[in-house]
């Protein structure tokens, strides 16, 4: 167990629809991170959070978007979905805001139908 | 334009032999290298990482090596086990952006 909470597991849902995905990082982690990894590719950043404020943006669609919270927790927000959008989301917590040793969660398989 | 790559998909290795990942990157403004191993609907699992002033950092049955003039480093398991068959992914950080491989699958026959 990494202590970086995801939920919901699993999520289905139409094309045009939003969905929210919640991350918990570990107790003491500031910085948490977002990935999405599709079936033919890596695992692709999308955006990085440091104690509340945005810090680094990777791959991340315009229809997507994500904020942490002033618990630390954070959300990322997907709209307007596509069948494209079908992928495991992974989000990663580290204390510093380097990465040199981040965390990850179980991740949120989504698939638009 | 991939900064990360890892040029193996798979690897078959036998039981108490060693296990060689191999992991090439392009942008030398890279400041850590990171190496997780990832089992099947399950997140990455952190391994262990080295710095880009170090050349070899060491834990337990793990060891990366970092050569920074070739832009490569490298994952050794000794002995392998067959709990080590997972994915490895190599990775790169700058300022926080964690840039992975696309990872190779690491079989370990007992």
């Amino acid at each position: 167990d990494s202590g970086v909470t995801q939920t919901p597991k699993h999520l289905i849902t139409a094309t045009g629809q939003r969905v929210t995905l919640r991350c918990s990082p570990r107790s003491g982690d500031l910085s948490v991170y977002w990935y999405q990894q599709s079936l033919d590719q890596g695992l692709q950043f999308l955006i990085q959070y440091y104690n509340g404020e945005e810090r680094a943006k990777g791959n991340i669609l315009e229809r997507f978007s994500a904020q942490q919270f002033p618990d630390l927790h954070s959300e990322l927000n997907l709209s307007s979905l596509e069948l494209g959008d079908s992928a495991l989301y992974f989000c990663a917590s580290s204390v510093d805001p380097h990465n040199t040793e981040a965390f990850f969660g179980q991740g949120t398989r989504l698939t638009v139908v | 334009d991939q900064q990360v790559k890892q040029n193996s998909p798979s690897l078959s290795v036998q039981e108490g032999r060693i296990s060689i990942l191999n992991c090439d990157y392009t942008n030398s403004m890279f400041d850590y290298f990171l190496w997780y191993k990832k089992y099947p609907a399950e997140g990455p699992t952190f391994l262990i990482s080295i710095s880009s002033i170090k050349d070899k950092n060491e834990d337990g049955r793990f060891t990366v090596f970092l050569n920074k003039s070739a832009k490569h480093l490298s994952l050794h398991i000794v002995p392998s086990q067959p709990g080590d068959s997972a994915v490895y992914f190599c990775a790169a950080s700058r300022q926080g952006n964690l840039i992975f491989g696309k990872g190779t699958k690491l079989s370990v026959k007992p």
